[in-house]
This record gives C-alpha cells, structure tokens and sequence, in this order.
C-alpha cells in the first residue's frame, strides 16, 4: 500500500462505453499526475494537476478528461476510446515543494483493455 | 524531445552483483531518480541523484556522471525478490520528468 489508491484495479471496455478511473492519495500531497504505461515503452504523461489546476496536458485526445474536484482525488473520464488506448494506467502524487520535492508516489494502477 | 535509454533485459544469479546503465540526452538537468516496479505493482522510489557520485542505501547503490549524461543502478546480493523493472527517469531544465523504458531484471536460483 503506497498511500496512493487507484479503482477499479483492471477494467474491459467496447470503444463505445463510456468510464471512469479514479485515484485518491492519503499523502497530503498537492500535486497530482496521470501516466500511460504501455509494453516496452517509457510512461508517457498525460496530465499533471498541481493544487487543483490543470498545469499539464501532453497532446493527449479529447477522448481522455480529467477532472480534479480536489488535492486527494484525480478521476480519468473515457469515452469512445480505440484499441490502442489499451494500457496501465497510472496515478501518481507528489509535494511540489519541501523535503522530497517531485518524488512521484505511484498507485498499483488501473489495467484498461479496449476491445 | 528528451531521450532515455536502458537495456531492455538482464539476468543474473542469486548472490550476484547486477549494473542497471542509463544513459540520457534532456534539455538541461535537475536530477535522476531510480523506481522499481514488480509486475502488477506500483512503482516505488529507490534513489535520486543530483550531484556527481555515488549514493549507496543498503544492498542498493546510484552513481550518476552529469558530464557524459550516464547514471548506474547497483544491486548487490542479488535476491530472487529483486526481479522486477528498473525505471531510470530524468528532471528536465521545466521540471518535467522523462522516464526510460524500463530495465527487466530476472534473478534465477
């Protein structure tokens, strides 16, 4: 257990649905991160929050939507996804600032299967 | 774009010592963090390095040279429970971190 919680642990979806991936970190931290890990590939970030407000997005299509409602919980909203969305899905917190500055805690991650 | 690269794989015997290299190309530098990653797990946080030199935590040792864009993970007394991935990842000049592939590491009996 990191402190960094993220549901469900594996999900399966048509490329019509429409879900949610949600993290909650019990750290106190004030920023939060989304990553996208796929197979032989370096995590790619998807969005960073940082007190609340949105202060990173990588290019990343609009079928992917976070939502930050405050500094404990990040949900990830997906909607007509694609098959090579497949992926670990990765929620990370961290302080911004202080001793241990930018030391990402990682949760176990959420496994998004497309068909 | 920044540029990380690790070996894909390595094996090693229990008992051994293993050298995880990472080599990088990024605009400008604010540190090397290492993480290990057990299949179906979080990444976790073993080392950061952002002077030159050598940083050792237990069986565990990071050294990094700034000057030639190299750092080194060192597992020593290798344990069957030391098999996982080894991410190498790298603080960008905007204080973005890039992360390399993944280095996995398999420890055989």
């Amino acid at each position: 257990e990191t402190g960094v919680t993220q549901t469900p642990r594996h999900l399966v979806m048509g490329m019509t649905n429409k879900k949610s991936l949600k993290c909650e970190q019990h750290l106190g931290h004030n920023a939060m991160y989304w990553y996208k890990q796929s197979a032989k590939k370096p995590l790619e970030l998807m969005f960073v929050y940082s007190l609340e407000e949105r202060v990173e997005n990588n290019s990343v299509p609009s079928r992917f939507s976070p939502e930050c409602p405050n500094s404990s919980h990040l949900f990830l909203h997906l909607h007509t996804l694609q098959p090579e969305d497949s992926a670990l899905y990765l929620c990370a917190s961290s302080q911004t600032s202080g001793s241990g500055a930018n030391v990402l805690t990682f949760g176990a991650g959420s496994r998004l299967t497309v068909l | 774009g920044q540029n990380i690269d690790q070996p894909t794989e390595m094996t090693a015997t229990e008992g051994a010592i293993v050298q995880i290299n990472c080599t990088y190309q990024t605009s400008g530098f604010n540190g090397l963090f290492w993480y290990q990653q057990h299949a179906g797990e979080a990444p976790t946080f073993l080392s950061y390095n952002v002077l030159d030199g050598l940083e050792e935590k237990g069986r565990f040792s990071s050294f990094l040279s700034r000057s030639k864009g190299y750092s080194y993970l060192l597992l020593k007394e290798l344990q069957m429970k030391d098999s996982a991935s080894y991410l190498c990842a790298v603080v960008s000049n905007d204080y973005k971190l890039s992360f390399g592939a993944g280095t996995t590491v398999t420890v055989r009996a």
